[in-house]
């Protein structure tokens, strides 16, 4: 059960891309498809952004992707905007009807 | 509204105990796997604890095992966190979160706002 590793911080100007990577362990995030994105502003609650690797519930913009390739998972922001400067946390099934979640990245907005 | 509200957060000594509860509006309780999730001051996310939409099968980090107990009751449509033998460890907000499907690997789409809980003599 240890926390899936996160870059602890990420930058870009508006406009351009951020790409986080989350990585885990064949027991996690390598073994399922159940990968998941969360967003979450200083002081509120986390959102979800992506499910299951790289779907987006409805109401998250598209500039929001995420992908996985083995151990490690990708979210992707493009056309950053300022309200994206936030904390993004992954998560992954880890088993067991077990959850892990990443050591979280914070996003700034230049 | 679809909706989560956490309470019973506070100041608790080290070995005390204090219970959580997080009342649910919107949506059907029952259908969905629920978890608790915390996160310490300063710190990240951690998954802390899940259970069926029964009640039949809880699972725990290995962390709060033995100290800490899930429970539901669908028909007050509310989770609770039964939390004894505390630590200064165990001090964080404690967000309630849904699973968003039927089973226990679908993504937490809806958290309540969370209850500050803080374990310090």
């Amino acid at each position: 059960q240890s926390a899936l590793t996160q870059p602890p911080s990420a930058s870009g100007s508006p406009g351009q891309s951020v790409t986080i990577s989350c990585t885990g362990t064949s027991s996690d995030v390598g073994g399922y498809n159940y990968v998941s994105w969360y967003q979450q502003h200083p002081g509120k609650a986390p959102k979800l952004m992506i499910y299951e690797v790289s779907k987006r519930p409805s109401g998250v913009p598209d500039r929001f992707s995420a992908s996985k390739s083995g151990n490690t998972a990708s979210l992707t922001v493009s056309g950053l905007q300022a309200e994206d400067e936030a904390d993004y946390y992954c998560s992954s099934y880890a088993g067991s009807n077990t959850r892990v979640f990443g050591t979280g990245t914070k996003v700034t907005v230049l | 509204e679809v909706q989560l509200v956490e309470s019973g957060g506070g100041l608790v000594q080290p070995g005390g105990s204090l219970r959580l509860s997080c009342a649910a509006s919107g949506f059907t309780f029952g259908s969905y796997w629920m978890s608790w999730v915390r996160q310490a001051p300063g710190k990240g996310l951690e998954w802390v604890a899940n259970i069926k939409q029964d009640g039949s099968e809880k699972y725990y980090v290995d962390s709060v095992k033995g100290r800490l107990t899930i429970s539901r009751d669908n028909a007050k449509n509310s989770l609770y966190l039964q939390m004894n033998s505390l630590r200064a460890e165990d001090t964080a907000v404690y967000y309630c979160a849904r699973g968003s499907g039927w089973y226990p690997w679908d993504a937490f789409d809806i958290w309540g706002q969370g209850t500050m809980v803080t374990v310090s003599s």
